[in-house]
């Protein structure tokens, strides 16, 4: 049964910090990672989505890395800023529509 | 990307009564999926339904009291039904892009039940 973990479960950073979230997952058979965000009470925004056969995913301040083998993705956050603080969640999909499951999350917050 | 609304965004319900949440996406898909957040904790699928079928509901979910419906390709609803305090969480239904397995997710039911 697929694992995922997430640490730091909340970080709080100075505003332009460079910062690194992490992702574990115990099984390395997977067919994608996704990031999502998530604002209090809200649903999920899609951030980035890395296929098994890549290494990494990168969109504007964003940039997702994949090491399927040692079962890690790590979320880069360049320039960090108030708007970014929000729940930040990883989400494994390891085959099949039903198979997807969710870390617990990274609560981020950015100080001005 | 698949755009979804979700309705309503959130409720505050007496228990014993039902609440049914809608969930319309903006292009047809085989599967919706719906999913439960509980205070402080990850998303927990209750079940994922198929249109023309009887929706799969995971361990620990029974039909009797997330019944869930399906009429067609873009909408679904999910019914909590004779609620208890421990029914208080975001509700949020979602679908897969089928090119790529992408998740995209409405925006979300706050649910409070009081």
């Amino acid at each position: 049964k697929q694992e995922v973990t997430q640490i730091p479960a909340a970080l709080s950073v100075p505003e332009g910090e460079n910062l690194v979230l992490n992702c574990s997952f115990t099984d390395s058979a997977i067919y994608n990672l996704q990031w999502f965000r998530q604002d209090p009470g809200k649903g999920l925004t899609s951030l980035l989505l890395i296929q098994s056969s890549q290494r990494e995913q990168t969109s504007g301040r964003l940039n997702a890395s994949l090491d399927k083998s040692s079962g890690r993705s790590t979320l880069y956050i360049a320039a960090s800023q108030p708007g970014d603080s929000a729940t930040y969640l990883c989400a494994v999909n390891s085959g099949g529509y039903q198979k997807v499951t969710f870390g617990t999350g990274t609560k981020l917050q950015v100080i001005p | 990307s698949a755009v979804i609304s979700q309705k309503p965004s959130r409720d505050i319900c007496q228990r014993g009564t039902s609440l049914t949440i809608q969930c319309q996406v903006d292009s047809q898909v085989t599967m919706m999926f719906w999913y439960r957040q509980q205070p402080g904790q990850s998303l927990t699928l209750i079940a994922t339904a198929n249109q023309g079928s009887e929706a799969t509901y995971e361990s620990g979910f029974v039909i009797d009291k997330f019944p869930i419906s399906r009429p067609n390709l873009t909408f679904s609803t999910l019914t909590v039904s004779n609620m208890s305090p421990e029914d208080s969480s975001i509700y949020l239904c979602s679908v897969l892009r089928q090119e790529n397995t992408e998740a995209f997710f409405g925006q979300g039911t706050r649910l409070t039940v009081v």
